[in-house]
């Protein structure tokens, strides 16, 4: 069975420093997708990044980057300098096969990111 | 408007009454899905419609009955709830494709719903 760990439930920081949020993912599939959403006090999941099982590679986008390690089942996501604006609660998912040839995405139970001035 | 939008954004209810949450996409998709958040669990999935048809209904109860009359517009109907029903239901989209894992949902804001 698919399933996402987000072991932190909360992480409190103050600003500019970095942050690791970890994910550790379980699956039999050997093509999947991960991804990562940013859900701030309005609600709105708001979408960051897709990696998909055959890209190890790391990625970067700006103070975001992420670390997809196959071996120990992870998919982790640094913020560099983190400032006030990125509070929120961030949660890790797995897109598995599901019935009627679609996908469903498979959520951790999210951390709870709060940077203080 | 842009994205993917949800009415109302907030929502009182007493158990008896009748309510409907919609959800309006303008991405141009073809999947839509509900997805329930409570305090106490992770996002759940309630259900998938592709072009109107429902692909999925993950053992939600009767009393939420979804409607889907086109492939921009995703309804949730509401009737005699219950207060563990209180949650944040949020409405995703996405383009599917055959066989196409890399979809990605985008999520509307949300409808925080309180049965009283």
């Amino acid at each position: 069975a698919q399933k996402v760990t987000q072991a932190q439930t909360e992480i409190s920081v103050v600003e500019k420093e970095d942050v690791t949020l970890d994910c550790v993912y379980e699956t039999r599939d050997t093509t999947y997708y991960l991804f990562w959403y940013k859900q701030p006090p309005s609600g709105e999941l708001v979408f960051l990044i897709r990696r998909n099982s055959f890209d190890e590679q790391n990625e970067i986008s700006g103070r975001y980057s992420w670390n997809f390690q196959k071996s120990t089942s992870s998919f982790n996501f640094t913020i560099t300098a983190s400032q006030v604006v990125d509070s929120a609660v961030y949660f890790c998912a797995l897109s598995a096969p599901f019935s009627g040839g679609y996908n469903k995405l498979i959520f951790g139970a999210g951390t709870r990111l709060a940077v203080h001035p | 408007e842009t994205g993917v939008t949800q009415t109302p954004r907030h929502l009182v209810m007493g158990m008896t009454n009748k309510k409907s949450l919609k959800c309006e996409q303008h991405l141009g998709h073809n999947a839509m899905y509900w997805y329930k958040q409570s305090a106490k669990k992770p996002l759940e999935l309630m259900f998938v419609y592709n072009f109107k048809e429902q692909t999925e209904n993950n053992s939600v109860p009767s009393r939420f009955s979804p409607e889907c009359p086109n492939s921009s517009h995703l309804f949730l109907h509401l009737h005699t709830l219950q207060p563990e029903d209180s949650a944040l239901y949020l409405c995703a989209s996405s383009q599917k494709s055959q066989g196409n894992l890399q979809e990605t949902q985008y999520f509307g804001p949300g409808t925080r719903l309180l049965v009283l």
